[in-house]
């Protein structure tokens, strides 16, 4: 069965650090990879997908079919970065699961 | 103004009684999806539609119940077959070609007394 999988519930880092939020996932097709984020008191949205290979407010995420990781990767982490982020998978039959989520804290 | 609206916000119910909860969109998105958030254990996927008149289970459809009989609503019973309704509940829309991006309501607190 697909599954996404984010291991690290909370992740608290520096202002001006590095930060890397994990998500791998299970699909034996094609996956359509995306990340969402959910700031304070705001809904949830794109933030960014594996399709577009854009960067998206600094964040990048590479998609690795060898791995099957699809990992979210900032250099300097800023305190407006402070949210919940969601991995999120999309089949062919347009079922789009998401990973249980990752608080970040990011420390002034 | 485009969007995807969810009503009540919040909404209270006895145990034992069934209760519908609302999703309209003005998007013209084809596919509709309802999740449940819980703390810890992130978006968990309820039911989706791809289609009017067609939805698909989720992996937690066990009860709950959707209809789709029109693009722009995709409402969402919660029966009292459902073992812990008490939840937040969000809805989404999307295209799912082309411009794959979902966009969500801003979610209805349900609590069951």
């Amino acid at each position: 069965a697909q599954r996404v999988t984010q291991p690290e519930k909370l992740l608290s880092v520096f202002k001006g650090a590095p930060v890397e939020l994990k998500c791998n996932y299970s699909y034996s097709g094609s996956p359509e990879l995306f990340w969402y984020v959910q700031y304070s008191r705001q809904r949830l949205q794109l933030l960014l997908r594996h399709i577009s290979r854009e960067s998206i407010k600094g964040f990048t995420a590479d998609l690795n079919k060898g791995e099957t990781s699809f990992h979210l990767k900032k250099p300097f982490a800023q305190e407006e970065d402070s949210a919940m982020y969601y991995c999120a998978l999309l089949l062919n039959d347009y079922k789009l699961s998401f990973g249980a989520g990752t608080t970040v804290t990011v420390r002034a | 103004d485009g969007g995807i609206t969810q009503s009540p916000k919040y909404l209270f119910r006895k145990e034992g009684q069934n209760v519908t909860l609302s999703c309209e969109q003005n998007l013209n998105h084809d596919a509709m999806y309802w999740y449940r958030q819980d703390p810890g254990q992130g978006l968990r996927l309820i039911y989706y539609s791809q289609i009017v008149n067609d939805f698909q289970k989720g992996d937690i459809a066990e009860g709950y119940s959707v209809s789709r009989e029109k693009k722009e609503s995709f409402p969402l019973t919660v029966t009292s077959a459902q073992k812990n309704p008490t939840a937040f509940y969000l809805c989404a829309s999307m295209t799912p070609w082309g411009n794959t991006e979902a966009f969500f309501g801003q979610g209805t607190r349900l609590t069951v007394v």
